[in-house]
């Protein structure tokens, strides 16, 4: 069974850094591109960033390009995503996602981002 | 960016009719892939490359298009349907998804 658990999440301050991880199972993770999906309360789904199977190439939208980095550990089928100067506007659940097309998501970790 | 935009964002349906949600993308993609969420929960994938449905998705949904204009079709729509939905291209990076439309029950 394919399992994606996400950790790390909490309450953090602006312009602080966070660290979250993801745990993948069931499946051989090298072979798969992943990404972090984000969701504020209330609002639609937003694609924060994503990473290819060997983790050479990594893509981020504006909204968090130079702040966020997704990285990979394929030995430990592991995801992961180091948030830096973090905002109000950050606030969100973070999903872990597998594939271009997301076949599987995590159950979600959500970051407050909050003096 | 490829800007995805849903419409509409809010729609009321009685069970029995046929829905027709639409999305539409600001430069031509090969394929869109649509989600469905329910509230508290995480997405899930419901068609993808536009017209497939995802493993155990019921055969009333029906997914088409091509270009710029795509469409998810529920019929007969059912009170398990009622759900957001959004769509998805990941044809070029960064991938981006839709607003989303909220179907809800007439």
């Amino acid at each position: 069974e394919v399992q994606l658990v996400e950790s790390g999440g909490g309450l953090v301050q602006p312009g602080r850094s966070l660290k979250l991880s993801c745990a993948a199972s069931g499946f051989t993770f090298s072979n798969y591109y992943m990404a972090w999906v984000r969701q504020a309360p209330k609002k639609g789904l937003e694609w924060v960033a994503t990473i290819s199977t060997s983790g050479s190439r990594t893509y981020y939208p504006d909204s968090v390009k130079g702040r966020f980095t997704i990285s990979r550990d394929n030995a430990k089928s592991s995801l992961y995503l180091q948030m830096n100067s973090l905002k109000s506007e950050d606030t969100a659940t973070y999903y872990c996602a597998r594939g271009s097309s997301v076949d599987y998501w995590g159950q979600g970790v959500m970051v407050t981002v909050s003096s | 960016e490829i800007v995805l935009t849903q419409s509409p964002t809010t729609m009321a349906a009685s069970p029995g009719e046929k829905v027709t949600l639409t999305c539409r993308a600001s430069s031509s993609v090969s394929y869109m892939h649509w989600y469905q969420q329910k509230s508290g929960a995480s997405p899930k994938l419901w068609i993808y490359d536009t017209s497939n449905r995802a493993s155990g998705v019921p055969n009333c949904f029906s997914g088409s298009g091509s270009g710029t204009d795509f469409t998810l079709t529920i019929n007969p729509v059912q009170a398990d349907d009622i759900a957001t939905y959004y769509c998805q291209q990941s044809r070029e990076s960064p991938w981006t998804f839709g607003g989303g439309t909220k179907l809800e029950l007439k």
